[in-house]
């Protein structure tokens, strides 16, 4: 069984840039959730795939955008780079099938913007 | 989501019992507890959940008053790879719901 596995590990952009993260959800997990966490911060939900759909967001910008996959991959896609989004960006898969109380984590993203 | 207060950090000696406390005392009839944690630079990772009853797992033991207001999770033989962020959370279970609100957690220090 393959765990959760994010790409790149990290990042340096420079303001105004554009970044694309991924994540490859753990086997036989149809939902993918991204998570912002800044430095001495708890992740911050930033929203949640099922199927390909977004479901569910939290309090972040449009430029913040994502996608799902049909292999339920996904791609996180900030646009327009402030210094603000300097963090580690975790992606957590979990099965979608029920209730799932235990979501999987990856190691996460480090961006840097400069 | 019902918010959670945790203390942001506790040592431990290394073999001792590390006990961690959340309070949670908005808490609404169906939200869960669950607990996470991070050891530096990694994903966070599930230990243990529970909504009203005691639990244990091959991790920690989950302990919650019979009022919900507050738990404790129960490392009971402390390493020092337990050294970590642990963050306690309390959500409402539901299908299609996966979000969790994250705090600044509990820094817990395993001392040799």
């Amino acid at each position: 069984e393959t765990g959760v596995t994010q790409s790149p590990t990290h990042l340096i952009k420079t303001r105004g840039q554009q970044v694309t993260l991924r994540c490859s959800s753990q086997s036989g997990h149809n939902t993918v959730s991204w998570y912002q966490q800044a430095l001495g911060q708890g992740p911050q939900f930033i929203f949640q795939y099922y199927r390909e759909e977004e479901n569910g967001r939290g309090n972040f910008p449009p430029r913040f955008s994502g996608l799902q996959f049909p292999n339920y991959s996904s791609e996180l896609n900030v646009n327009a780079l402030e210094l603000d989004d300097s963090a580690l960006y975790l992606c957590a898969s979990s099965s979608g099938s029920g209730i799932a109380h235990e979501q999987f984590f990856g190691p996460g993203t480090r961006l840097t913007v400069l | 989501d019902a918010k959670t207060t945790q203390p942001p950090s506790m040592d431990c000696a290394e073999g001792r019992a590390a006990n961690l406390p959340c309070n949670h005392s908005t808490i609404s009839g169906n939200e869960y507890v669950y607990w996470y944690r991070q050891i530096h630079s990694q994903g966070p990772q599930y230990i243990i959940h529970g909504l009203k009853n005691n639990e244990t797992n091959e991790m920690a033991s989950l302990i919650i008053t019979e009022d919900r207001k507050s738990s404790t999770l129960i490392l009971p033989h402390a390493t020092l790879r337990d050294t970590a962020v642990y963050y306690c959370i309390v959500r409402v279970a539901s299908f299609g719901n996966e979000k969790l609100t994250f705090g600044t957690g509990t820094r817990l220090t395993i001392i040799p």
